[in-house]
Parts: C-alpha cells; sequence; structure tokens
C-alpha cells in the first residue's frame, strides 16, 4: 500500500540557519502530496502542497517540489526562526482516495 | 468561520470503560475524516465519511471501535471498550472538496489515556 517515509528528528537548528526535511513516498499512480504542520498545542495546518510531478509548494518561506523521478518531496526554509518550531508531517492522498497517508513526524526545534 | 472542534481535549478512562469522542466540521463539509497518532508514530486514517455514509473504513482497528455521523453533522467515535493500546491522539478532519488534492482542515485532537 501507499507509504510515507520521513527523517528522523528531533532536529536541532540555529535561528537563520537552513532547514531541510527529507520525505520520500511509495504510490501507486498519481498522488498529490503535502507538508503539514503542527504547533504546541494546536491541530494539524496545510503548510503547502503539490498536486502533480514538478509542482513548487510554497508558504511561509517554505517550499517543497514534487519530484516523481526519486518519489521525493523534501521541505526546505533557508532561514528559519524560532517561531517555526512544530512538528511537521509529510503526507500523500492518493489517486483514488482522499485519505492522507502520514509519515511518522519530524520535530523543529529552532533556538535563538 | 469557525474551525473544526472536538471533544473532549483530553481523556483519561480505564481499561474496559467507554469514551465518545466528538468532531464539529466546518460549518457546510461533507467530507469528515478520523485519524489516530499513537505514541510519536505516523498519523493514521480511521475513516471517512460523506455526509452520513461511510465511504471508507477501512482504517477502523477493530469492532469496539464505532464512528456515527447521523444528519451528516457532527460525528463521534466510541471505543468500547477501551483497551491500552487505544492510547493515542484522535483527529478529525473535514473537506469539502472530494479529489485528492483536496484540504482537509483538522482539529486541536482529542488525547486519549486508557490506564
Amino acid at each position: 500500500g501507499d507509504s510515507v517515509t520521513q527523517m528522523e528528528g528531533p532536529v536541532t537548528l540555529s535561528e537563520e540557519a537552513f532547514l531541510t526535511i527529507n520525505c520520500t513516498y511509495t504510490a501507486t499512480g498519481y498522488p498529490s502530496l503535502f507538508w503539514y504542520v503542527q504547533y504546541p498545542g494546536e491541530g494539524l495546518q496545510l503548510l503547502l502542497k503539490a498536486t502533480k510531478a514538478d509542482d513548487k509548494g510554497s508558504n511561509k518561506g517554505f517550499e517543497a517540489t514534487y519530484r516523481k523521478e526519486t518519489t521525493s518531496f523534501h521541505l526546505e526554509k533557508g532561514s528559519v526562526q524560532v517561531s517555526d518550531s512544530a512538528v511537521y508531517f509529510c503526507a500523500l492522498s492518493g489517486t483514488y482516495g482522499n485519505k492522507l497517508v502520514f509519515g511518522a513526524g519530524t520535530i523543529l526545534r529552532v533556538k535563538s | 468561520e469557525a474551525g473544526v472542534t472536538q471533544f473532549p481535549s483530553h481523556s483519561v478512562i480505564e481499561k474496559g470503560q467507554t469514551v465518545t469522542l466528538r468532531c464539529d466540521p466546518i460549518s457546510g463539509h461533507d467530507n469528515l475524516y478520523w485519524y489516530r497518532r499513537v505514541m510519536g508514530k505516523e498519523i493514521k486514517f480511521l475513516l471517512h465519511f460523506v455526509k452520513e455514509s461511510k465511504q471508507d473504513e477501512s482504517g477502523m482497528p477493530n469492532n469496539r471501535f464505532l464512528a456515527e455521523r447521523t444528519g451528516g453533522t457532527y460525528s463521534t467515535l466510541k471505543v468500547q471498550p477501551a483497551e491500552l493500546e487505544d492510547s493515542g491522539v484522535y483527529f478529525c478532519a473535514s473537506s469539502q472538496a472530494r479529489t485528492s488534492g483536496g484540504e482537509q482542515y483538522f482539529g486541536p485532537g482529542t488525547r486519549l489515556t486508557v490506564t
């Protein structure tokens, strides 16, 4: 079945550092790909998405490109802030259904 | 516009007891989903309603779990009897879109602890 693998955390960075969180997927057909973020004490929020190969999703300085050839959707940000500290989840939605398949989540801690 | 709400935010029960979780989706969203995250692992799909009908319940772990969505508005998820392995965070999400690229809006979750 469909699955998502993302790098284990926690990831600890200093403010203004470059961030990469790796995400790879296994799916049949042409899934849509998502990054969700959960800030402390809150629910999951959609951060960005891409619905077809080579699409780039972007939001709040975060970017991820849908790479079908490497089945990847890595999350990047050029300069992280303390307020970016959260849990980040990579997810996919398969071709034939709406349900989301999530990775295990990556804790990001940014220190000032 | 109010977001997805869930009640309670936290529930602690003993093994063998019954617990009912409630989810109120965003008004007008026909699609409602339940997910569960157990002990820092991945968030797993439980089931999907379209209005009051169960579209996909392939993720329900066993018959101790019963989900309902009477009238196509709010939904309840009942666990009876609860077991230790049921502990985790239960998320509800809703959406308008029926295609795979549509955004799902999540509630804050209910943290269930079974002792």
